[in-house]
Protein backbone atom coordinates (compact mmCIF):
# COMPACT_ATOMS: atom_id res chain seq x y z
CA UNK A 1 0.00 0.00 0.00
CA UNK A 2 1.23 3.81 -1.01
CA UNK A 3 1.86 5.33 2.29
CA UNK A 4 3.14 8.89 2.88
CA UNK A 5 4.25 10.32 6.26
CA UNK A 6 5.20 13.74 7.01
CA UNK A 7 7.05 15.30 9.64
CA UNK A 8 8.77 18.47 10.52
CA UNK A 9 5.87 21.26 11.71
CA UNK A 10 6.12 22.62 14.75
CA UNK A 11 5.90 26.44 16.32
CA UNK A 12 8.39 28.62 15.14
CA UNK A 13 8.44 32.88 15.31
CA UNK A 14 8.19 34.61 12.18
CA UNK A 15 11.67 35.05 10.31
CA UNK A 16 12.43 31.22 11.68
CA UNK A 17 13.23 28.04 9.58
CA UNK A 18 11.62 24.62 9.34
CA UNK A 19 12.38 22.02 7.29
CA UNK A 20 9.54 19.19 6.65
CA UNK A 21 10.01 15.50 5.38
CA UNK A 22 7.62 13.23 3.91
CA UNK A 23 9.00 9.40 4.37
CA UNK A 24 7.15 7.41 1.13
CA UNK A 25 6.73 3.74 0.85
CA UNK A 26 4.72 1.50 -1.08
CA UNK A 27 5.72 2.30 -4.30
CA UNK A 28 8.94 3.23 -6.77
CA UNK A 29 8.89 6.56 -5.50
CA UNK A 30 12.04 7.79 -8.17
CA UNK A 31 9.27 7.53 -11.07
CA UNK A 32 6.83 9.68 -9.40
CA UNK A 33 6.31 13.99 -8.99
CA UNK A 34 5.33 14.53 -6.04
CA UNK A 35 4.20 17.62 -4.20
CA UNK A 36 3.60 20.37 -1.32
CA UNK A 37 -0.36 21.10 -0.75
CA UNK A 38 -1.27 23.43 2.33
CA UNK A 39 -4.19 24.32 3.91
CA UNK A 40 -4.18 27.58 6.04
CA UNK A 41 -6.77 27.51 8.90
CA UNK A 42 -10.08 28.26 7.51
CA UNK A 43 -9.25 28.10 3.96
CA UNK A 44 -9.13 25.66 0.77
CA UNK A 45 -5.95 23.77 -0.21
CA UNK A 46 -3.17 25.68 -2.12
CA UNK A 47 -0.66 24.26 -3.95
CA UNK A 48 2.63 25.06 -2.87
CA UNK A 49 5.57 23.43 -4.75
CA UNK A 50 6.45 20.07 -6.68
CA UNK A 51 9.14 18.51 -8.58
CA UNK A 52 9.90 15.84 -11.09
CA UNK A 53 10.85 12.39 -10.25
CA UNK A 54 14.12 13.00 -11.20
CA UNK A 55 14.24 16.11 -8.84
CA UNK A 56 15.83 17.67 -11.69
CA UNK A 57 12.45 20.20 -12.28
CA UNK A 58 11.41 22.01 -9.44
CA UNK A 59 8.10 24.81 -9.14
CA UNK A 60 6.92 27.21 -6.61
CA UNK A 61 4.06 29.25 -5.95
CA UNK A 62 5.28 33.10 -6.42
CA UNK A 63 4.63 33.59 -2.62
CA UNK A 64 6.80 30.78 -1.79
CA UNK A 65 9.68 31.26 -4.14
CA UNK A 66 12.88 32.38 -2.72
CA UNK A 67 12.17 31.31 0.41
CA UNK A 68 11.07 27.61 -0.14
CA UNK A 69 12.91 24.85 -1.67
CA UNK A 70 11.43 21.10 -2.40
CA UNK A 71 14.30 18.64 -2.87
CA UNK A 72 13.99 14.48 -3.03
CA UNK A 73 16.51 12.06 -1.76
CA UNK A 74 15.13 9.04 -3.87
CA UNK A 75 17.83 6.60 -1.91
CA UNK A 76 15.92 7.54 1.32
CA UNK A 77 12.25 7.51 -0.71
CA UNK A 78 11.96 11.08 1.37
CA UNK A 79 10.75 14.31 0.07
CA UNK A 80 11.78 17.57 1.66
CA UNK A 81 10.33 20.88 2.31
CA UNK A 82 13.09 23.58 3.85
CA UNK A 83 11.38 26.72 4.84
CA UNK A 84 13.04 30.02 5.50
CA UNK A 85 12.09 33.62 6.35
CA UNK A 86 8.97 31.93 6.98
CA UNK A 87 5.67 34.42 7.99
CA UNK A 88 2.14 34.57 9.81
CA UNK A 89 0.15 33.65 6.52
CA UNK A 90 2.44 30.36 6.14
CA UNK A 91 0.67 29.07 8.85
CA UNK A 92 -0.93 25.78 7.85
CA UNK A 93 -1.63 21.95 7.24
CA UNK A 94 1.22 20.97 4.80
CA UNK A 95 0.11 17.89 2.55
CA UNK A 96 3.38 15.84 0.74
CA UNK A 97 1.48 14.01 -2.17
CA UNK A 98 2.01 11.53 -5.13
CA UNK A 99 1.92 12.77 -8.61
CA UNK A 100 0.04 10.13 -10.69
CA UNK A 101 3.27 10.22 -12.85
CA UNK A 102 7.13 11.45 -13.46
CA UNK A 103 5.13 14.63 -14.92
CA UNK A 104 1.62 14.17 -14.58
CA UNK A 105 0.67 16.55 -11.80
CA UNK A 106 -2.60 15.02 -10.42
CA UNK A 107 -2.26 13.99 -6.63
CA UNK A 108 -3.81 10.18 -6.12
CA UNK A 109 -2.41 9.34 -2.85
CA UNK A 110 -2.07 11.60 0.29
CA UNK A 111 -0.07 11.79 3.16
CA UNK A 112 -2.18 13.09 6.52
CA UNK A 113 -0.44 15.99 7.08
CA UNK A 114 1.94 18.07 9.64
CA UNK A 115 0.76 21.34 10.87
CA UNK A 116 2.80 24.87 10.71
CA UNK A 117 2.54 27.43 12.94
CA UNK A 118 4.55 30.52 12.27
CA UNK A 119 3.51 33.14 15.59
CA UNK A 120 5.54 35.18 17.87
CA UNK B 1 -1.84 32.80 -13.55
CA UNK B 2 -4.83 30.84 -14.00
CA UNK B 3 -7.89 30.98 -11.08
CA UNK B 4 -10.20 28.67 -10.60
CA UNK B 5 -13.60 29.34 -9.22
CA UNK B 6 -16.26 27.36 -8.10
CA UNK B 7 -19.83 27.53 -7.61
CA UNK B 8 -21.84 27.82 -5.23
CA UNK B 9 -19.46 27.99 -2.38
CA UNK B 10 -22.07 25.90 -0.23
CA UNK B 11 -24.45 22.97 -1.80
CA UNK B 12 -27.09 22.07 0.27
CA UNK B 13 -28.74 18.54 -0.19
CA UNK B 14 -30.71 15.27 0.94
CA UNK B 15 -29.07 11.95 0.45
CA UNK B 16 -29.81 10.88 -2.67
CA UNK B 17 -30.41 13.70 -4.54
CA UNK B 18 -27.65 14.76 -7.32
CA UNK B 19 -25.23 16.98 -6.58
CA UNK B 20 -24.18 19.14 -9.76
CA UNK B 21 -20.55 21.37 -8.73
CA UNK B 22 -18.71 24.12 -11.41
CA UNK B 23 -15.72 24.84 -11.81
CA UNK B 24 -14.58 27.66 -14.01
CA UNK B 25 -11.13 28.78 -15.27
CA UNK B 26 -9.81 32.14 -16.14
CA UNK B 27 -8.43 30.76 -19.53
CA UNK B 28 -8.75 27.21 -21.16
CA UNK B 29 -7.23 24.69 -18.94
CA UNK B 30 -7.98 22.30 -21.95
CA UNK B 31 -8.78 19.17 -20.26
CA UNK B 32 -6.36 19.25 -17.21
CA UNK B 33 -8.56 19.22 -14.44
CA UNK B 34 -8.83 17.00 -11.83
CA UNK B 35 -11.91 16.45 -8.84
CA UNK B 36 -10.92 16.02 -5.10
CA UNK B 37 -13.04 15.14 -1.96
CA UNK B 38 -11.84 16.24 1.05
CA UNK B 39 -12.95 15.61 4.67
CA UNK B 40 -11.70 17.14 7.84
CA UNK B 41 -8.81 15.39 9.62
CA UNK B 42 -8.44 13.55 6.58
CA UNK B 43 -5.95 13.22 3.27
CA UNK B 44 -8.19 14.12 0.31
CA UNK B 45 -8.98 12.14 -2.33
CA UNK B 46 -8.28 12.05 -6.07
CA UNK B 47 -11.85 11.24 -7.94
CA UNK B 48 -11.73 12.77 -11.20
CA UNK B 49 -8.23 13.52 -13.61
CA UNK B 50 -8.75 14.87 -17.05
CA UNK B 51 -11.77 16.20 -16.35
CA UNK B 52 -13.55 13.14 -16.82
CA UNK B 53 -11.54 9.98 -16.19
CA UNK B 54 -12.55 8.32 -13.01
CA UNK B 55 -9.68 7.49 -10.62
CA UNK B 56 -9.07 4.14 -9.33
CA UNK B 57 -11.99 3.09 -6.39
CA UNK B 58 -13.84 5.57 -7.10
CA UNK B 59 -18.12 4.82 -7.11
CA UNK B 60 -19.33 4.92 -10.96
CA UNK B 61 -22.02 7.76 -8.72
CA UNK B 62 -18.94 10.49 -9.23
CA UNK B 63 -18.52 11.89 -12.77
CA UNK B 64 -17.05 14.24 -14.46
CA UNK B 65 -17.30 16.59 -17.56
CA UNK B 66 -16.09 19.80 -19.36
CA UNK B 67 -13.32 21.36 -21.33
CA UNK B 68 -11.64 24.71 -21.88
CA UNK B 69 -13.02 27.02 -18.93
CA UNK B 70 -16.16 24.95 -17.45
CA UNK B 71 -15.93 21.90 -16.02
CA UNK B 72 -18.68 20.07 -13.81
CA UNK B 73 -18.56 17.02 -10.96
CA UNK B 74 -21.72 15.43 -10.97
CA UNK B 75 -23.30 12.88 -8.00
CA UNK B 76 -25.68 10.69 -9.34
CA UNK B 77 -27.48 10.31 -5.77
CA UNK B 78 -25.65 11.38 -2.81
CA UNK B 79 -24.61 8.59 -0.29
CA UNK B 80 -23.78 9.83 3.45
CA UNK B 81 -20.24 9.61 3.11
CA UNK B 82 -20.36 12.22 0.17
CA UNK B 83 -21.22 14.91 2.44
CA UNK B 84 -17.19 17.04 2.29
CA UNK B 85 -15.86 19.71 0.85
CA UNK B 86 -14.75 19.20 -3.02
CA UNK B 87 -12.04 21.33 -5.47
CA UNK B 88 -11.14 21.13 -8.37
CA UNK B 89 -7.61 21.66 -9.43
CA UNK B 90 -5.76 22.68 -13.00
CA UNK B 91 -2.45 21.01 -14.33
CA UNK B 92 -2.30 23.05 -17.64
CA UNK B 93 0.64 25.52 -16.72
CA UNK B 94 2.47 26.63 -13.50
CA UNK B 95 1.60 27.42 -10.85
CA UNK B 96 -0.93 24.62 -10.44
CA UNK B 97 -4.07 25.91 -8.84
CA UNK B 98 -6.54 24.28 -6.59
CA UNK B 99 -10.30 25.99 -6.81
CA UNK B 100 -11.60 28.03 -3.35
CA UNK B 101 -13.81 24.51 -2.74
CA UNK B 102 -17.66 23.52 -2.87
CA UNK B 103 -18.87 22.26 0.62
CA UNK B 104 -21.74 19.52 0.06
CA UNK B 105 -23.76 19.53 3.36
CA UNK B 106 -26.76 17.61 4.50
CA UNK B 107 -30.08 19.61 4.04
Amino acid sequence: DVQLLESGGGLVQPGGSLRLSCAASGFTFSNYAMTWVRQAPGRGLGWVSALSGSGSDTYYVDSVRGRFTISRDNSKNTLYLEMSSLRVDDTAIYYCAKALGSSNYYFDFWGQGTLVTVSS
Amino acid sequence: EIVLTQSPATLSLSPGERATLSCRASQSVSSYLAWYQHKPGQAPRLLIYDASKTATGIPPRFSGSGSGTDFTLTISSLEPEDFALYYCQHRRSWPLAFGGGTKVEIK
